[in-house]
Parts: C-alpha cells; sequence; structure tokens
C-alpha cells in the first residue's frame, strides 16, 4: 500500500525567498513520485517526477526535488518563490503497474510581495 | 484533441437525483482515470480505465457511482441518488501507456480541469 503525508496544510513566504513544500511517503513497493500543482479551478499540472533515475529532479518553473530513500521524502523547492508559485501543491506516489497516483492532502502555497 | 475534456464543468443537483460526467481523453490513451477531490482534500481514486476494461475500481464509495468506457475513448461517471456528500470536484485523468507489458508506474497523468458537483 502506498500513503502519502505533506507537512504542512499552509506555507507563506515572501516574494525571492526560498520554498520548502514537505513530502513523505510510504510504499511497499519502489516508489515513482510526483509532484503536481493546481490553480484555481484548473486541473493538475505535472511539475516533476522521480523514477529512480536521479534522486535531484529538476521541474518545471525553477522547482525541483531531492528523493532520500533513508528519509523517505521527496521535499519540493524552489531558490526563489515568483508571486505567480501561488496555488496548491500535490505531493503524490505510484507503486501499481499501471501508475495510479496516491495524493497527500496538499499544501497552499501563499506568496507575499 | 490537445487536452482532457470534462463536462459540464459545474452541475447541481438537487438531492436524490441522477447525474452524469463526461470525460474525453486525449487521443491514443490508453489508460483512464476518476478522480474524487472534496473540499479542502487532495484527489482521491474512483475508478481506473485500460481501453474499454474497467481493471480497477476498488475507490467507488459506494454502488450509487458507475463509471463506463465502452469504446475506449470517451468515460461516463454516474452518480445515481445523489447525495450531499458527493459534492466534490470529479476529476478525469488519462495516460498514454497501460498496465500490460511491464512496470508503468512512471506513467504521467495528465488531468482535465474537473466537473464540480455540489448537491444540495
Amino acid at each position: 500500500a502506498q500513503s502519502v503525508t505533506q507537512l504542512g496544510s499552509h506555507v507563506s513566504v515572501s516574494e525571492g525567498a526560498l520554498v520548502l513544500l514537505r513530502c513523505n511517503y510510504s510504499s511497499s513497493v519502489p516508489p515513482y513520485l510526483f509532484w503536481y500543482v493546481q490553480y484555481p479551478n484548473q486541473g493538475l499540472q505535472l511539475l516533476l517526477k522521480y523514477t529512480s533515475a536521479a534522486t535531484l529532479v529538476k521541474g518545471i518553473n525553477g522547482f525541483e526535488a531531492e528523493f532520500k530513500k533513508s528519509e523517505t521524502s521527496f521535499h519540493l523547492t524552489k531558490p526563489s518563490a515568483h508571486m505567480s508559485d501561488a496555488a496548491e501543491y500535490f505531493c503524490a506516489v505510484s507503486g501499481t503497474s499501471y501508475g495510479k497516483l496516491t495524493f497527500g492532502q496538499g499544501t497552499i502555497l501563499t506568496v507575499h510581495p | 484533441g490537445a487536452g482532457v475534456s470534462q463536462s459540464p464543468r459545474y452541475k447541481v443537483a438537487k438531492r436524490g437525483q441522477d447525474v452524469a460526467l463526461r470525460c474525453d481523453p486525449i487521443s491514443g490513451h490508453v489508460s483512464l482515470f476518476w478522480y474524487q477531490q472534496a473540499l479542502g482534500q487532495g484527489p482521491e481514486f474512483l475508478t481506473y480505465f485500460q481501453n474499454e476494461a474497467q481493471l480497477d475500481k476498488s475507490g467507488l464509495p459506494s454502488d450509487r457511482f458507475f463509471a463506463e468506457r465502452p469504446e475506449g475513448s470517451v468515460s461516463t461517471l454516474k452518480i445515481q441518488r445523489t447525495q450531499q456528500e458527493d459534492s466534490a470536484v470529479y476529476l478525469c485523468a488519462s495516460s498514454l501507456g497501460g498496465a500490460g507489458g511491464g512496470y508503468s508506474g512512471a506513467n504521467v497523468l495528465t488531468f482535465g480541469a474537473g466537473s464540480r458537483l455540489t448537491v444540495l
């Protein structure tokens, strides 16, 4: 079985500051891990994915995430926040042969000027 | 089409009514998923199709929920005798790969904008 825990339902940062969104996972098989972003009234958009090729994964819009097996974590970071980054972010794990995703509860990112 | 299309975008139903939500996946995508997203929550899996075959329906909350994909393309999620707890956004997603021929856990799901159902 797979599960995801996102620490912090709300994160607030200043424009230009570091963004850190935390995700811990549990999986009975080697996991594939994903971060999705959701803007209001829109569907989920893929930011990045980990598929075991490299532990540091770079995604769109300057985001990256590092897979740490020993910590069962896949935290999302961005060095410098932009106002347009304000959205809800979801971490997800896939452990089935057909890519069924199990999502975390989401973290709402607010960016202050 | 270029993306996953869902209709209607918004649906208001009276308790006890039946509703049908449509999903038009990306052309050629083998896999199709339905998720339910309650307010303030992450999406929760409902059901999975590989072409026209419904291979996983473990997330359907009750027998009032029914999904089909008869020709392996467009899918419909039907909810009978709607209840207030059915109010949520219903998301459809599709991906190119399927379950056969090896591990496809890395398949990327492309999501539609969702259908927001409000049951009064």
